[in-house]
């Protein structure tokens, strides 16, 4: 039962481009998103989130939008940088719960 | 900056013995979580624990788990009798309160069950 989906394993980006990672959701009752960056050995560490009330939030290099009616939320990264290459999650919750239900994760890469 | 830190780093266990996680939440924090991930697979809530009290379980977190906060500091999961999908991640998370957005993640424990 996925209910938070990222459909795409892994992506390659170059330095100074923008990154863009996808995530869908099918439930409904999700009222709040958050992202999280995991590097090799480590936990995964708080990135950003947005409430289902904004469609966009923005901190520094990093964006969050949310699509409600497609049920859709997209991180853009710009402009990318190697430190970024990560393991990045989504996760949402809901009802007033801040315990995140997680996607499998995409693994992105960002070349020098 | 106060971190999450969590023992040990790798436990490799028999079928059927018994294993304790250790964390140690940041000072000022109140409220733990544990979650796991099998390898390539999605993290996943196990247990929230607050004031001495499971808070919320979910449906991986059996008669077999079991957490509790021995002194104060210290924060572990004990699974009873392991069984070979136990083979996991194991986090520890905690918050100051629920009302921010912010779970501080251990590094987690990698248990090997053989």
């Amino acid at each position: 039962d996925q209910q938070v989906k990222q459909n795409s394993p892994s992506l390659s980006v170059q330095e100074g481009r923008i990154s863009i990672l996808n995530c869908d959701y099918t439930n409904s009752m999700f009222d709040y998103f958050l992202w999280y960056k995991k590097y090799p050995a480590e936990g995964p560490t708080f990135l950003i989130s947005i409430s289902s009330i904004k469609d966009k939030n923005e901190d520094g290099r990093f964006t969050v939008f949310l699509n409600k009616s497609a049920k859709h939320l997209s991180l853009h990264i710009v402009p990318s940088q190697p430190g970024d290459s990560a393991v990045y999650f989504c996760a949402a919750a809901s009802g007033g719960s801040y315990i995140p239900t997680f996607g499998r994760g995409t693994s992105l890469i960002v070349h020098p | 900056e106060p971190e999450v830190t969590q023992t040990p780093s790798h436990q490799v266990t028999q079928m059927g013995q018994e294993v304790i996680l250790r964390c140690v939440p940041i000072s000022n924090h109140l409220y733990f979580y544990w979650y796991r991930q099998i390898l390539g697979q999605k993290v996943e809530f196990l247990v929230s624990f607050y004031n001495n009290e499971i808070s919320e379980k979910s449906e991986i977190f059996d008669d077999q788990f079991s957490v509790e906060r021995p002194d104060g500091s210290n924060f572990t999961l004990k699974i009873r009798s392991t069984k070979l999908e136990d083979s996991a991640m194991y986090f520890c998370a905690t918050t100051r309160d629920t009302s921010t957005d912010t779970q501080y993640f251990g590094p987690g424990t990698r248990l090997t069950v053989l």
